[in-house]
């Protein structure tokens, strides 16, 4: 069946430095990917709507700039989180749906990213 | 503003016994609901949905319930076993097929053997 994958599963970064997310969608082209983000026993939250060649769009509150998302294929999503700061330490999950088949959105494996 | 709401944030349930974990959203838009399943450090894994259309529907050992006047949902899973133990989301979306989904703040379920 379709599948999500998501890189890195965990990592570590100094404060000030970026970190990029991919978000790849393994058999099926998606033109639509999605980013969510859930801190510590909080709900998972919609940063923003990546779409395949052409600017995301972004929930409000999220900056854009320090949130930097690019989509340039139909397989491949990321998620680059630019200066990165201790509240930034949060779960990253992206999504996408295969449109040629009626099933719900698969979800990445999440990845764990942790700013110190 | 939480547009979809999960009041409890855990369950304890006995194995073989009926687990219901209960889901209000406030949003007359949503027309689309969806309970997800997630285990810590993975992403949520989909269980089962129901469309504004229906007020039941069934797969398995797992039951969603939709009463859109008291904008209600709730998830019977029955007999629960061991392996139900994670944490529960539900999450809305205006109309299938949008990924465009609002999450509730998930409860966690402990089946106890």
């Amino acid at each position: 069946g379709a599948v999500v994958s998501q890189h890195p599963s965990r990592v570590i970064c100094k404060s000030g430095t970026s970190v990029k997310i991919e978000c790849r969608s393994l058999d099926f082209q998606a033109t639509t990917m999605f980013w969510y983000r859930q801190f510590p026993k909080q709900s998972l939250m919609l940063m923003a709507t990546s779409n395949e060649g052409s600017k995301a769009t972004y929930e409000q509150g999220v900056e854009k700039d320090k949130f930097l998302i690019n989509h340039a294929s139909l397989t491949l999503s990321t998620l680059t989180v630019t200066s990165a700061h201790p509240e930034d330490s949060s779960f990253y999950i992206c999504s996408a749906r295969d449109p040629t088949v009626n099933t719900e959105a698969f979800f990445g494996q999440g990845t764990r990213l942790t700013v110190v | 503003d939480q547009q979809v709401k999960q009041n409890s944030p855990s369950l304890s349930v006995q194995e073989g016994r009926i687990s219901i974990l209960n889901c209000d959203y406030t949003n007359s838009m949503f027309d689309y609901f969806l309970w997800y399943k997630k285990y810590p450090a993975e992403g949520p894994t989909f269980l089962i949905s129901i469309s504004s259309i229906k007020d039941k529907n069934e797969d398995g050992r797992f039951t969603v319930f939709l009463n859109k006047s008291a904008k209600h949902l709730s998830l019977h899973i029955v007999p629960s076993q061991p392996g139900d133990s994670a944490v529960y989301f539900c999450a809305a979306s205006q109309g299938f097929g949008n990924e465009k989904l609002t999450f509730g703040t998930g409860t966690r379920l402990t089946i106890i053997p």
